[in-house]
């Protein structure tokens, strides 16, 4: 079965300090791991995905299949990265695409 | 093209009363999903369509809702009867999928509260 676990509901952090969001997922075949955001007032849209590799707005996350996570990473926090953020998993032979219960970040000056 | 289009934005109605949610998705997308965003479910897929056939939709939570999409440019989310338990933000997306999966594409969401 598809599952995605974020366990955290809100993480406050001050600007300028580091950024963990967690998410853990369990899936038999060969998964493909998103991070959505939601500013506030705005439509959820795509932040990064796992195939990519790359780095946007400093955010980064790497696959671990070895402890099925897929951790979104931001060195120095800005106020402006304060929203919801989603991790999603779908797989190679599926279109399902489900998502955590989300993560709250809230960066404060 | 303007993205998903869902209507209504927001919809009160009263416990009892049908409700009807639309979806416009983005042109030449072939998947579709519907969701519902709580404070403590996060986004959950309700259910998903493909070149507008209904794939899976074991989150559907009960037989007061169905889902139909009578071509690829129109999908609906109905609840009969509405319950107040039922209220929430409902998403819908669309992206284009096979093998290699893309971006999924949101709606702006209906808030439904039902009274």
């Amino acid at each position: 079965a598809q599952r995605v676990t974020q366990p955290e509901k809100l993480l406050s952090v001050f600007k300028g300090a580091p950024v963990e969001l967690k998410c853990n997922y369990s899936y038999s075949g060969s998964p493909e791991l998103f991070w959505y955001v939601q500013y506030s007032r705005q439509r959820l849209q795509l932040l990064l995905r796992h195939i990519s590799r790359e780095s946007i707005k400093g955010f980064t996350a790497d696959l671990n299949k070895g402890e099925t996570s897929f951790h979104l990473k931001k060195p120095f926090a800005q106020e402006e990265d304060s929203a919801m953020y989603y991790c999603a998993l779908s797989g190679y032979n599926t279109d399902k695409l489900i998502f955590g219960t989300g993560t709250r970040l809230q960066v404060f000056p | 093209d303007a993205g998903v289009i869902q209507s209504p934005r927001h919809e009160v109605t009263e416990m009892g009363q049908e409700v009807t949610l639309r979806c416009k998705p983005i042109s030449g997308h072939n998947s579709l999903f519907w969701y519902r965003q709580t404070m403590m479910r996060g986004l959950e897929l309700l259910i998903y369509f493909n070149n507008n056939v209904p794939i899976d939709d074991s989150g559907m939570p009960e037989d007061r809702f169905s889902a139909k999409m009578p071509n690829a440019s129109f999908s609906t989310l109905k609840i009969q009867p509405s319950e107040p338990r039922d209220s929430a933000v409902y998403f819908c997306a669309s992206s284009r999928t096979g093998g290699v999966n893309t971006e999924a594409f949101f709606g702006q969401g209906t808030r439904l509260t039902v009274v």
